[in-house]
């Protein structure tokens, strides 16, 4: 019954290397997010979705591409991995367009070591 | 863009008494503020929030302020209690799907 789910939880890899994560939530919202966290805990958005439409795209190195199949599933690829791309992705889900009037659900995180 | 700024960084309180972290928000555009708790190695969760049209909301121990001239919000948690400990986030949203998010309050309450 988890509202929003990530994976994988860990991922340790090494730079140059392209890896996904992946996205699903359940709870039947319409809007989508990206969020990264690095070490100093700062939670920036990076990319949002509203039934599979990019409605936010910030200034993100575009070796990030975000594909949303449907709208119950966000999914996050990264090329050619940077040392500097550690840190923790979250995912999350709100309900319509309005998002930021909505609680936005957050998934349990994937922390994504470069080395 | 908009911009949220939080203070203070860190927070230490003895069990019992009250803890209280600003921020302020630089568009005054900005009409919706929610407030997360994250506690170690979990996910953000919203505690609180206050729309633009309202000064002051209470949940319990929790209440947040809202001063839109002044384009400052805060939160107030009275009678901490160890589960209290954890970092806590301000956001502010410009536009209705975009929350701008305030550097972390690192909570720590003392037995």
């Amino acid at each position: 019954d988890t509202a929003v789910s990530q994976t994988p939880k860990y991922l340790v890899t090494q730079m140059g290397n392209d890896k996904s994560i992946k996205c699903e939530q359940n709870l039947g919202h319409d809007t989508m997010y990206w969020y990264k966290q690095d070490s100093k805990k700062f939670l920036k958005i990076m990319f949002s979705y509203n039934n599979k439409e990019l409605i936010i795209n910030e200034t993100v190195p575009n070796r990030f591409s975000p594909k949303s199949p449907d709208k119950a599933h966000l999914n996050l690829h990264i090329n050619s991995l940077e040392l500097g791309d550690s840190a923790v992705y979250f995912c999350a889900s709100s309900q319509g367009l309005a998002g930021g009037t909505y609680e936005q659900y957050f998934g349990p995180g994937t922390r994504l070591t470069v080395t | 863009g908009e911009n949220v700024e939080q203070h203070p960084s860190t927070l230490s309180v003895q069990e019992g008494d009250s803890a209280v972290i600003k921020c302020t928000y630089s568009d005054s555009a900005s009409n919706y503020f929610p407030w997360y708790k994250q506690e170690l190695g979990k996910r953000p969760q919203l505690i609180i929030d206050i729309r633009s049209n309202v000064g002051e909301k209470k949940d319990q121990r929790i209440a947040v302020t809202l001063n839109k001239t002044a384009k400052h919000f805060s939160l107030h948690i009275t009678e901490t209690q160890p589960e209290d400990s954890a970092v806590y986030f301000c956001a502010a949203s410009i536009r209705d799907y975009k929350l701008s998010f305030g550097a972390g309050t690192t909570v720590t309450v003392r037995a």
